[in-house]
């Protein structure tokens, strides 16, 4: 079965500090990896997404790195603000398929 | 306002009722997808619908049918519903397959007591 392996479960960083989340995929099709971000009483959002064939993707303070060879990716945020406080999730798909395996989330608490 | 509406966003269910969780999206996205969500567990995919007409399994399907009669709409039934199912239930849509963002509704919280 297709897996995403996320951690940590939870995580409480400092505000101005830098934010880590970590995943690893199982199935080696997968080329494109979304990272959604949800508070609470709201639904996923995508946040950033990227693409195999690169091993970095920045948005504003939000950076994907991507390792091919190690089957892993993680989503830093740097200077990690109170509003950042959610539950972010990482997924993977490919381009023949129409669903998302997602893993199974990190609650971020940025302390003021 | 464009996106994925889903009504009600509150239920209590009893044990053996049945109910259908609307989901209503205005994008002309062909992809639908049913999804629930539970402590731990991330979002699991239980129904996804490539077209009108068109619907498949995900990882947790039983106990939901789903059917897709027109491209706006994708109801999720619970025929007896179960406390197993008591979760928060979203629906998202996309225009494409993988590779584009889903667009996600606010959810369902469900109750089945």
């Amino acid at each position: 079965q297709q897996q995403v392996k996320q951690s940590p479960q939870s995580l409480i960083v400092q505000k101005g500090g830098i934010s880590i989340i970590n995943c690893a995929y199982e199935n080696t099709a997968f080329d494109y990896f979304p990272w959604y971000q949800q508070f609470p009483g709201k639904g996923p959002a995508l946040l950033i997404a990227i693409r195999p064939d690169v091993s970095e993707k920045k948005e504003g303070r939000f950076t994907i790195s991507f390792n091919k060879s190690a089957k892993q990716f993680s989503l830093h945020i740097m200077d990690s603000q109170p509003g950042d406080s959610a539950t972010y999730f990482c997924a993977g798909t490919y381009s023949g398929y129409s669903t998302l395996t997602f893993g199974k989330g990190t609650m971020l608490l940025v302390s003021p | 306002n464009a996106g994925v509406t889903q009504t009600p966003k509150f239920q209590v269910l009893k044990t053996g009722q049945s109910m259908t969780l609307q989901c209503a999206q205005d994008m002309n996205h062909e992809y639908m997808s049913w999804y629930r969500q539970d402590p731990g567990m991330g979002l699991r995919l239980i129904h996804y619908s490539v077209g009108a007409g068109i619907t498949d399994q995900g990882e947790v399907p039983n106990g939901y049918n789903v059917s897709r009669s027109t491209t706006e709409d994708f109801p999720l039934r619970l025929l007896s519903a179960a406390p197993s199912q008591t979760s928060v239930y979203f629906c998202a849509s996309t225009p494409g397959q993988g590779i584009y963002g889903y667009t996600f509704g606010s959810g369902t919280r469900l109750t089945v007591v």
